[in-house]
């Protein structure tokens, strides 16, 4: 079945840098979300995305976090600076359309700040 | 890998009816959720539940987990019920969703 990809599936990362998380969504899919799932907790909805714009965000989508996706290439969920409690697996998921469609969720990147 | 398996694909309610939802998965459920998700698209955690028996309003969920299976339970389902059932779970990092169960209630 259809696909998403996230890129890289292990990210390790200093305190205060700054992190790009690749997501390579389905191709024909025009909605994208990321969600976040710390160890041993349930996974959580941060972003979805539409036509070049964040559509609906929750509180866990923090300042630092910033979504894009550049002439139709990667997904990317940035955060700048990280923060130790950003230490978790971001999933990636799309949608071909918002409505009565279902998400397809990559595999997950685990983020770990150091 | 994790194998998640859901049943049924799909089911059509009248509202008042009563909905079972069955969710078999091929590894020890150390991680096992339910998801609900919106005709928006909008995932929304309804239960974590690795075992036991979880209530919340008018939703069950029963995990037996050296059976590896889990049911959600919905009484007296409601038109704003309607919408996709995703059951997941990992015993790493990782989730793995099943196909979903989409639930539809008619009025």
């Amino acid at each position: 079945g259809p696909k998403v990809l996230q890129i890289p599936s292990h990210q390790i990362i200093d305190m205060g840098q700054m992190v790009t998380l690749n997501c390579d969504p389905v191709s024909n899919h025009l909605y994208f979300y990321w969600y976040k799932q710390i160890l041993g907790q349930q996974m959580e909805f941060l972003v979805n995305f539409y036509n070049g714009k964040v559509m609906e965000k929750s509180k866990l989508f923090k300042d630092q976090f910033s979504v894009e996706r550049p002439d139709g290439s990667y997904f990317t969920l940035k955060i700048q600076p990280t923060a130790l409690e950003d230490s978790a697996v971001y999933f990636c998921a799309s949608s071909r359309q918002g409505s009565q469609n279902t998400l397809y969720f990559g595999a997950g990147t685990r983020l770990s700040v150091l | 890998g994790q194998q998640v398996q859901q049943s049924p694909a799909s089911l059509v309610l009248q509202e008042g009816e009563n909905a079972e939802l069955q969710c078999n998965f091929s590894s020890t459920a150390t991680r096992l959720q339910w998801f609900y998700q919106h005709p928006g698209g909008r995932l929304v955690s309804l239960f974590y539940n690795p075992s036991g028996t979880k209530h919340t309003g008018r939703l069950t969920s029963t995990t037996v987990t050296n059976e590896r299976r889990s049911s959600l339970h919905i009484s007296s389902s409601q038109t704003t019920d309607s919408g996709t059932y995703f059951c997941a779970n990992t015993n790493t990092g990782k989730l793995t969703f099943g196909d979903g169960t989409v639930l539809t209630v008619k009025p």
